[in-house]
């Protein structure tokens, strides 16, 4: 599996937007990039995915660099409750079905 | 709430026991998949089956196996537990084989003294 790389940790304010970043230097044409959450106390949770073209849901943007080597998951409005761990996982589409969790972006929301 | 239900929430054990956990997928999922988390190891996808087939193995262990029965629960059974066992155990589902979004229970909590 392609490897992702992200920040152990990031802060960011109430309200305001955060971008978390994904680096995949190693991506395939048929990885799509998929981000996944897990908070407290919970299991994880779907966020968002995407192949080429950003995408937009009513969670979260997706925005892919031009070369795919890179990605960033954009929260508009953080609030309390998206503070979790953001996992950034590369997925072949004619590869397993299984979901693999690097370590993820420990994000922190401050009031 | 995901849809994905578990239970027990918490297990306490002893070491050389058996234990079982259940998890009841989604209304219609097919597939249903078991990670590990521990704090040394991260989550590790463990199984998969889909419609009551062993679809793809992860980094499971001998002593632990897992089965899907015909009205698509999934149990996972983990024998002669060892310490390094505790761990929190995620189910997990969708509804075909391939690529589709995963769907995450809350958890078995299992503490191995």
């Amino acid at each position: 599996d392609a490897k992702t790389t992200q920040p152990n940790s990031m802060e960011s304010n109430e309200e305001e937007p955060v971008h978390l970043p994904c680096n995949h230097s190693t991506i395939s044409g048929t990885d799509y990039i998929h981000w996944y959450r897990q908070l407290p106390s919970q299991g994880p949770e779907y966020v968002i995915h995407g192949l080429t073209s950003n995408v937009n849901n009513r969670m979260a943007s997706l925005a892919i660099a031009e070369d795919r080597k890179s990605s960033t998951l954009i929260l508009h409005r953080a609030t309390l409750r998206d503070a979790a761990v953001y996992y950034c996982i590369l997925r072949d589409v004619a590869g397993a079905q299984k979901l693999v969790f690097g370590q993820g972006t420990r994000l922190t929301i401050n009031p | 709430d995901s849809g994905v239900t578990q239970t027990p929430k918490h297990l306490i054990t002893a070491t050389g026991q058996r234990v079982t956990l259940r998890c009841s997928p989604r209304s219609g999922d097919l597939s249903v998949y078991w990670y590990q988390q521990s704090l040394d190891q991260g989550l590790q996808f463990l199984i998969q089956y889909y419609n009551g087939e062993e679809r793809a193995k992860g980094n499971i262990l001998e002593r632990f196996s897992a089965q899907q029965f015909p009205d698509l629960h999934s149990e996972l059974n983990l024998s002669s537990l060892e310490l390094g066992d505790s761990a929190l155990y995620f189910c997990a589902s969708s509804d075909g084989p391939h690529q589709e979004t995963q769907y995450f229970g809350p958890g078995t909590r299992l503490l191995v003294l």
